[in-house]
């Protein structure tokens, strides 16, 4: 059965740290790793990783995927309170084809 | 576009009501799921559906049903609401199998 844990489950930042959050996962033929962005409702999509090694990157977010170890880190930079929101991580395999896995997420708080 | 659209936002039943959820999507997607989301726990996947007659079970499909006979509808069924069913509940939907899914807003349900 496909299982994500994601690490730490919550913590408390100031404006302006640096944050990094850890997926690690196992599936059946990996086929792709999903970081959303949950605020007040529903979870927004960050990025999609497919290939090991390659960062993705958007404005002060990045993240990365190691197929070896079986793990993926998303980076917060700079942080803003705009940041606090739950992040989490899903995986999916090709052999449970529109079927995702999702992690616990890592509940974020960023303040003043 | 709408995307994906949830009714109702909330709603509150008594034990061994039944009641149904309902998603509607208007971007054409063959896949669509239904998860439910309890503190603490991320998103747990009840039923999802790889296009309009196909359908299958997720992580926890007990106590629920699903029909999907059109594209853009995937109703979800309370068949006796049990108070262990108090949760938020979302829908989504993608493209592909392994791509992003889009959200909505969630319905809240309160079982007494």
């Amino acid at each position: 059965e496909d299982k994500v844990v994601q690490s730490p489950l919550s913590l408390v930042v100031h404006e302006g740290d640096t944050v990094t959050l850890n997926c690690s996962y196992e599936v059946t033929n990996f086929r792709s790793l999903l970081w959303y962005k949950q605020e007040k409702k529903a979870p927004t999509f960050l990025f999609m990783l497919t290939s090991s090694g390659i960062e993705k990157k958007s404005g002060r977010l990045s993240s990365i995927l190691d197929k070896k170890e079986l793990f993926s880190i998303l980076n917060i930079t700079a942080t803003q309170t705009g940041d606090s929101a739950i992040y989490l991580c899903a995986v999916t395999g090709l052999d449970s084809w529109g079927k995702f896995q999702f992690g616990a997420g890592t509940q974020v708080v960023v303040t003043p | 576009n709408a995307g994906v659209t949830q009714t109702p936002k909330f709603q509150v039943l008594k034990t061994g009501q039944s009641m149904t959820l309902q998603c509607a999507q208007d971007m054409n997607h063959e896949y669509m799921s239904w998860y439910r989301q309890d503190p603490g726990m991320g998103l747990r996947l009840i039923h999802y559906s790889v296009g309009a007659g196909i359908t299958d079970q997720g992580e926890v499909p007990n106590g629920y049903n699903v029909s999907r006979s059109t594209t853009e509808d995937f109703p979800l069924r309370l068949l006796s609401a049990a108070p262990s069913q108090t949760s938020v509940y979302f829908c989504a939907s993608s493209a592909l199998g392994n791509q992003p899914q889009h959200f909505g807003d969630g319905t809240r349900l309160s079982i007494l």
